[in-house]
This record gives structure tokens, C-alpha cells and sequence, in this order.
């Protein structure tokens, strides 16, 4: 079945540092990918995404590069900020299941952004 | 506009009581899904509903039933509750047969069973 790894948390960084939280996956057909992220007490929010290979998906400063041939989706950030404190959630879903198959996630990269 | 609102927010409940998690939406997607979260975060689905029929029942235990009056409600009913059912569930909803769209979750229900 299709799975998604994360990095293990917590990842502790200072302000203004660079970013990259690993993921990588274990797909049977060509899935989308996406990268969900949950401020404390909140729900998920969609960050970015890609639905093929070598697309680049990009908000709110975060970039993630579907690459096929290394079958990852790292997330990167050049500066983070103390706000970008929260639980990142890498996931994907197969394109072959018209969207009602569920995404699949992985178990969260819990940031920690110091001042 | 919440576009994906779940209630209650919080539920605190003894073992063996029976309730339920309204959840509504308003975006007009086709496709309303249940996830647990758990106390470690891991998220895991739990059933998804197109156009009021169950696609999904990823081996949840049968006092767990999704009810949908219509295609903006998927509510959770939840009989016999047990201390291993405390978790966060969220709903969740997306068009139908766009894989690549994402999902629009709600901001969860924490149930804690005493």
C-alpha cells in the first residue's frame, strides 16, 4: 500500500535559519502530493502541493519539488519565522482513485522556531 | 464563513455513553471524509462519503457509524464509547474525481473518554 515518511520531530531551529523537513513516499501509480500544516489547536491547513513529477509547489515562502526518481517532496523555507512554529504534514494521493481513496499522511514533523 | 465547521469542539464523555460530531460544509464538494488523529499525530481515515455512499471503512471498529442527511453533513456517530477512542477526529471534504485538488479539513473535535 502507499505510504509517506517524515523526518522524526521535533526540529528546533532559530529564527531566520533555512528549513528542510524531509519526506519521502511508496506509491503503486502516479500520485499528487501535498504538504499540510496545523498551528496549535487548529486543523489542517493545505500548504502546497504538486500533482507531477518535477512540479514545484510554492506558499507562503515554502517550496516543494516532486522528484520522481527520488520519490521525495522535501519542504524548504530560506527564513523562518517564529510563526511558522506548527506541525508539517506531508501526504499524497494516488490519481488513480478520483480523489475519494483518502489521503495518505505522514506522521508529522513537529517545527519548533526559537527568537 | 467556516467552509468546513465541525461541533462540538471539545467532548468530554465517560466509557460506554453514545455520542455523536456534526460536521457541515459549504464549499459544495462531493466528497465528506472522517480522519482520527491520534495522541502522537498521526492521521488516519476513517471513512469518506460520495454523494451519500460509504466508500471508505478503513477496518474501524462497527460502534463507529458516519451518517450523512445530505451531501453538506457527515456526522459520526459513535456507540459504546471506550478510553482508547480519545483522539482528535477531523472532517474533511473535496470534489469528487480530483485527486490533485486537496482537501478542505475542519478544525477538529478533541474527544476525551474518561
Amino acid at each position: 500500500g502507499d505510504s509517506v515518511t517524515q523526518m522524526e520531530g521535533p526540529v528546533t531551529l532559530s529564527e531566520e535559519a533555512f528549513l528542510t523537513i524531509n519526506c519521502t513516499y511508496t506509491a503503486t501509480g502516479y500520485p499528487s502530493l501535498f504538504w499540510y500544516v496545523q498551528y496549535p489547536g487548529e486543523g489542517l491547513q493545505l500548504l502546497l502541493k504538486a500533482t507531477k513529477a518535477d512540479d514545484k509547489g510554492s506558499n507562503k515562502g515554502f517550496e516543494a519539488t516532486y522528484r520522481k526518481e527520488t520519490t521525495s517532496f522535501h519542504l524548504e523555507k530560506g527564513s523562518v519565522q517564529v510563526s511558522d512554529s506548527a506541525v508539517y504534514f506531508c501526504a499524497l494521493i494516488e490519481s488513480s482513485g478520483g480523489g475519494a481513496d483518502g489521503l495518505t499522511f505522514g506522521k508529522g514533523t513537529h517545527l519548533i522556531i526559537q527568537p | 464563513d467556516t467552509a468546513v465547521s465541525q461541533t462540538p469542539k471539545y467532548l468530554v464523555t465517560q466509557m460506554g455513553n453514545d455520542k455523536s460530531i456534526k460536521c457541515e460544509q459549504n464549499l459544495g464538494h462531493d466528497t465528506m471524509y472522517w480522519y482520527k488523529q491520534d495522541s502522537k499525530k498521526f492521521l488516519k481515515i476513517m471513512f469518506s462519503y460520495n454523494n451519500k455512499e460509504l466508500i471508505i471503512n478503513e477496518t474501524v471498529p462497527n460502534r463507529f457509524s458516519p451518517k450523512s442527511p445530505d451531501k453538506a453533513h457527515l456526522n459520526l456517530h459513535i456507540n459504546s464509547l471506550e478510553l482508547g477512542d480519545s483522539a482528535v477526529y477531523f472532517c474533511a471534504s473535496s470534489p469528487l474525481g480530483t485527486s490533485n485538488y486537496g482537501y478542505t479539513f475542519g478544525s477538529g473535535t478533541r474527544l476525551t473518554v474518561v
